[in-house]
């Protein structure tokens, strides 16, 4: 199993690009989520996804936009990249709250954003 | 609101002392789960433990335990005789049910544990 995996790893992109980065996942998990981390400032949650087809705006979600067309893909797109978004996105997936728990995250490699 | 706290920005300790990372946590929740996160140098995040908040006993797991007291609302963790190998960042993280009946995570600053041979 390759859990969680992250395209790409690192990117650069001029104030106004836009880019696409990738999470995947081969442990069959419902949920789904991006966060971006900051020094100083923990995890914070940009958007998430229960299940394929759905989305959720989580805690910092403008600027970005999210899809999940496969159950095992979950996208975060930045449509115009500005400095403010550069920072590292972590993708994270876990099972979803059948019979009331609330399970671990798996996280991604992380993908280092640098916005100029 | 849901809130966690990690009041320690930055830990250093010499190896073999003993050290302990504060959580605390506000829920409106009467069920809740707990979770503590290691993020080493090279940058993954690493799961450690999962904590339901019908379970108050305290967990231990070689060097590591966790203390989790519900009348303080705090789930502190300690690593007995440090290692260098320990030095990473640390995250406290509580579960964040959603109205539609699923769920997210709320995640604390991070406390950095520097481990000093």
């Amino acid at each position: 199993n390759a859990g969680v995996t992250q395209t790409p790893k690192f990117r650069v992109l001029k104030t106004g690009q836009s880019m696409t980065l990738l999470c995947a996942q081969d442990m069959n998990h419902e949920y789904m989520y991006w966060y971006r981390q900051d020094p100083g400032m923990g995890l914070r949650l940009i958007h998430y996804s229960v299940g394929e087809g759905t989305t959720a705006k989580g805690e910092v979600p403008d600027g970005y936009n999210v899809s999940r067309l496969k159950k095992q893909n979950f996208l975060l797109g930045l449509e115009s990249a500005a400095p403010s978004q550069t920072s590292v996105y972590f993708c994270a997936s876990s099972y979803s709250r059948a019979g009331g728990a609330f399970h671990e995250q798996y996280f991604g490699p992380g993908t280092r954003l640098t916005v100029t | 609101a849901q809130k966690v706290t990690q009041a320690q920005t930055e830990i250093s300790v010499v190896e073999k002392e003993d050290v302990t990372l504060d959580c605390v946590y506000e829920t409106r929740d009467t069920t809740y789960y707990l979770f503590w996160y290691k993020q080493p140098p090279s940058g993954e995040l690493v799961f450690l433990i999962r904590r339901n908040s019908f379970d108050e006993q305290n967990e231990i797991s070689g060097r590591y335990s966790w203390n989790f007291q519900k009348s303080t609302s705090s789930f502190n963790f300690t690593i007995t005789a440090s290692q260098v190998v320990d030095s990473a960042v640390y995250f406290c993280a509580l579960s964040d049910p959603t109205t539609s009946g699923t769920y997210k995570y709320i995640f604390g600053t991070g406390t950095r544990l520097k481990v000093l041979a």
